[in-house]
């Protein structure tokens, strides 16, 4: 019930396609989720979050689409680039009381060829 | 502002040895929480601290331990190191307890390797 389920593991794009990575989830009581790049030799930095309460949020060329009835969620990144190369994970949590902690997914390395 | 700063980077430790990592949130941010991160389980939560308390625990045996000083500094003890303790350490501080409404930031990580 805890758990976030990632896919896929690994991910090859040209430069200027498309990156998308799907999480899926079973807690309904998780009520933020958050986005997260790491390269290699650094901590995870957030990238784009979302609440249940939107089904869709754009920051640039990174999108988190959100279906609360089906429980998942996807990252579109769009013109992805190879800067963009690195490790993703989506988590998600619930706000509030004392159970804030993030639950990862196991995360998905992109790729992007030049 | 200076990010999330953990010492020592590096670290190799023999079996049934102990350790101690630093971690030193953001200035103002009174939330550390700490993760392990391995190719095989991923980022797994290990505890969380909120003024000194801790306020929620992952499922962790209780050879790892932590603590948070009243500077927000927080450091985390594991005892009786095991080889699967190899591991990349995290630390990530808020401003706010929890994930709750707050961003995480995440410092470099302790790379811990036990021989």
């Amino acid at each position: 019930q805890q758990q976030v389920k990632q896919s896929p593991q690994s991910l090859i794009v040209q430069k200027g396609g498309i990156s998308i990575i799907n999480c899926a989830y079973e807690n309904t009581a998780f009520d933020y989720f958050p986005w997260y790049q790491q390269f290699p030799g650094k901590g995870p930095a957030l990238l784009i979050a979302i609440r249940p309460d939107v089904s869709e949020k754009k920051e640039g060329r990174f999108t988190i689409s959100f279906n609360k009835s089906a429980k998942q969620f996807s990252l579109h990144i769009m013109d992805s680039q190879p800067g963009d190369s690195a490790t993703y994970f989506c988590a998600a949590s619930i706000t509030g009381g004392s159970q804030g902690n993030l639950i990862f997914g196991k995360g998905t390395k992109l790729s992007v060829k030049p | 502002k200076a990010g999330v700063t953990q010492t020592p980077r590096y670290l190799i430790k023999t079996r049934g040895q102990q350790v101690t990592l630093s971690c030193s949130p953001i200035s103002g941010h009174r939330s550390v929480s700490w993760y392990q991160q391995t190719p095989g389980q991923g980022l797994q939560f290990l505890f969380e601290y909120f003024s000194e308390t801790q306020r929620n625990k992952g499922n962790f045996p209780g050879r790892f331990s932590g603590r948070q000083f009243s500077n927000s500094r927080s450091e985390m003890n594991v005892s009786t190191l095991e080889l699967g303790d190899s591991a990349l350490y995290l630390c990530a501080s808020s401003w706010t307890e929890g994930a709750a409404t707050d961003t995480q930031y995440f410092g470099p990580g302790t790379r811990l390797t036990v021989l």
